[in-house]
């Protein structure tokens, strides 16, 4: 039983456009996610978060949207750079669940073309 | 440098085995977990714990236990590890989840341990 969701295995988008990322959940208790980013042979690292009490959050390039009535968050990199290029992996915990478990999506490849 | 530091990074072993896959952080957190990612299936967590000798399983907590004697160290043990043991494991930590009235779940990874049982 996959909670969390990333639909697309791969994405190819080209330096300087935008990067949309996709993330679906089915758990209506999750209330905080967060982006991570994986490069080879490294451990993921955290990108941007987002409380169930918004519906954006801004890091610079990054940018997470969150529309809870659909259960989809989506990351967008905007301008995309090469060093973008990596796996991202979208994760959610519930905050009542008393166990700060993230539950994490498949992983979806980015490729950015120079 | 704050870090989560897992050893070794690359281990090829036998069924049966006992093998000991070490993991240690500096930033005084009090939240450790382990995860294991496999093609198609994301991270997983294995076990985790909430503070100094508190352990809980998490969902694939089967062939794994885990130990918390420190808060710094989160060792995770295989008594008798087989094939479908084999896989890219992660140690992550992180301060529990509010500091004040800051919410962070912000986990911190270590570099990955690659293991293969043959």
């Amino acid at each position: 039983d996959q909670q969390v969701k990333q639909n697309s295995p791969s994405l190819s988008v080209q330096e300087g456009r935008i990067s949309i990322l996709n993330c679906d959940y089915t758990n209506s208790m999750f209330d905080y996610f967060l982006w991570y980013k994986k490069y080879p042979a490294e451990g993921p690292t955290f990108l941007i978060s987002i409380s169930s009490i918004k519906d954006k959050n801004e890091d610079g390039r990054f940018t997470v949207f969150l529309n809870k009535s659909a259960k989809h968050l989506s990351l967008h990199i905007v301008p995309s750079q090469p060093g973008d290029s990596a796996v991202y992996f979208c994760a959610a915990i519930g905050s009542n669940f008393g166990n700060e478990k993230l539950t994490f999506g498949t992983g979806t490849r980015l490729t950015i073309i120079p | 440098e704050a870090q989560v530091t897992q050893n070794p990074r690359y281990l090829i072993t036998v069924t049966g085995k006992k093998l000991t896959v070490t993991c240690s952080q500096n930033m005084n957190h009090e939240y450790m977990s382990w995860y294991r990612q496999d093609p198609g299936l994301g991270l997983r967590q294995i076990y985790y714990s909430m503070n100094v000798e508190v352990t809980d399983k998490g969902d694939v907590p089967e062939g794994y236990k885990v130990s918390r004697k420190e808060k710094r160290n989160f060792p995770l043990i295989l008594e008798s590890p087989s094939p479908n043991q084999t896989s890219l494991y992660f140690c992550a930590s992180s301060l529990m989840g509010t500091e004040g009235l800051a919410v962070s779940y912000e986990q911190y990874f270590g570099p990955g341990t690659r293991l293969t049982v043959t």
